[in-house]
């Protein structure tokens, strides 16, 4: 079993619907981040949780709102697609204070 | 700001060739630096870091980067170049500054081409 789970690992919705995606980990860390992956672009950061009751906005938070349910999980919500937030999600988990992100395989996630 | 660079958007090389995957950095104060690399259809996947210590580092697979201060550079190297090297290939920068500590920044990727 993967380390860091994304569900669903596609989707296609709708301009104006809502939408959350999943992340669970069993890898014990702490700190638990969400990317935005765009052709040219490479990864964004869109927000991230250091501990269950932290909560930060990166640099693409608009349009998106987060929530750390328990050390293992957290999850980003669309509250209304819109068709430029078409794109690839990560998830990603890091434990040490020097440490390396270990990702989830990725949500990918079309807007019409 | 901290910041890297990843000058080409894509490298090609022959098997069996040496490849290099070029990175540079702007940060304040000592740079932690990474390289991920991501298959298609894949997450990222960690390669190797420099924290402190010897300037080249080796990691997964083969590679090694090697850190210049001077040159404010992090380039990934690999003597012999594989076809399964094939892959986008990012570089990263932690952030060690208080307010946002442990962030990582990222390059815009680099396209690994390894030809038979």
């Amino acid at each position: 079993d993967a380390d860091v789970t994304q569900t669903p690992r596609n989707r296609i919705t709708k301009t104006g619907k809502r939408i959350m995606l999943e992340c669970s980990q069993t890898k014990g860390h702490d700190r638990m981040y969400w990317y935005r992956q765009d052709p040219g672009l490479g990864l964004r950061l869109i927000y991230y949780s250091f501990d269950v009751k932290d909560i930060n906005k990166g640099e693409i938070s608009d349009g998106y709102s987060v929530s750390r349910q328990a050390q293992a999980k957290f999850s980003l919500s669309l509250e209304s697609a819109i068709p430029n937030q078409t794109a690839l999600y990560f998830c990603a988990t890091a434990g040490s204070n020097t440490g390396e992100l270990f990702f989830g395989e990725g949500s990918r996630l079309t807007v019409l | 700001a901290q910041s890297v660079a990843q000058p080409e958007d894509q490298v090609n090389v022959a098997e069996g060739n040496p490849l290099t995957v070029k990175c540079t950095y702007s940060v304040s104060g000592n740079p932690y630096l990474f390289w991920y690399v991501q298959y298609p259809n894949r997450g990222l996947q960690f390669l190797l870091k420099y924290i402190t210590g010897d300037n080249l580092v080796k990691g997964s697979y083969g590679f090694e980067a090697e850190f210049n201060k001077s040159q404010t550079s992090f380039h990934l190297k690999k003597p012999s170049a594989l076809v399964s090297d094939s892959a986008l290939y990012f570089c990263a920068v932690r952030d060690i500054r208080g307010s946002t500590l442990g962030r990582l920044y990222f390059g815009r990727g680099t396209q690994l081409t390894v030809w038979p």
